[in-house]
């Protein structure tokens, strides 16, 4: 069965520097959005993306996060200068088409740790 | 206001017997959807079910099966025969619809913890 991936499963880092969360959706899967969800709390929603451009986005996405599909197949999620805030899991999850019953797929999360 | 209100922080449950997670929602939208995932302690978010708001059934899946009151913006979710395997993370998420210009991000309640007990 088809499934969306995330790489790498952990990443540490120290605050200040640029991380790049990689997601690969479902082949055949045309909206996409990153997810954060910090340790103990809810789910959060970060931003979708359709047709190479941002759809929507929350209040969290602010300038130090940036989203691009570069190669037709990759999704990724950059954090230009990481805050210790930043420590979460993130999820990045896929749907076929924008109708209410389609089921966002989820990936497996990057576990990201900002010292 | 929050719109997903997940009440039990934590629940337990005996291995065999059914539970009811509680999830009450809030949204002026006609069209909507609510879905209900799995997060075990490994952290990935797994898809357990969805029901929507024109739906008029309750959604089932295996085990799994919804309990949709509309007009109490319920949306509980109830598990029978508990397994061991169930003891996890339980979040409830809606969809609102399209009149709000959303692409369909989903929005989270708290959660619920169960543990299974043997």
């Amino acid at each position: 069965e088809p499934e969306v991936t995330q790489t790498p499963s952990h990443q540490v880092t120290q605050m200040g520097q640029e991380v790049i969360l990689r997601c690969v959706p479902i082949s055949n899967h045309l909206y996409f959005y990153w997810y954060r969800q910090i340790l103990g709390q809810k789910v959060e929603f970060l931003v979708s993306f359709y047709n190479n451009e941002i759809s929507e986005k929350s209040e969290i996405f602010d300038d130090q996060f940036s989203v691009e599909r570069p190669d037709g197949s990759n999704f990724t999620l950059k954090i230009r200068s990481t805050k210790l805030e930043d420590s979460a899991m993130y999820f990045c999850a896929s749907i076929f088409r924008d109708r209410d019953q389609e089921t966002q797929y989820f990936g497996p999360g990057t576990r990201l740790l900002v010292l | 206001a929050q719109k997903i209100t997940q009440t039990q922080p934590g629940m337990f449950v005996q291995e065999k017997e059914a539970v009811t997670l509680d999830c009450t929602y809030d949204t002026s939208d006609p069209s909507y959807g609510l879905f209900w995932y799995k997060q075990p302690s490994s952290g990935e978010m797994i898809f357990l079910i969805y029901q929507g708001s024109y739906d008029q059934q309750n959604a089932t899946e295996g085990r799994y099966s919804l309990n949709f009151q509309k007009a109490r913006k319920s949306a509980n979710l109830v598990i029978s025969a508990s397994q061991l395997g169930d003891s996890a993370m339980y979040f409830c998420a809606m969809r609102e619809g399209r009149n709000r210009g959303s692409q369909g991000n989903l929005i989270f309640g708290k959660g619920t913890k169960l543990s299974v007990k043997p």
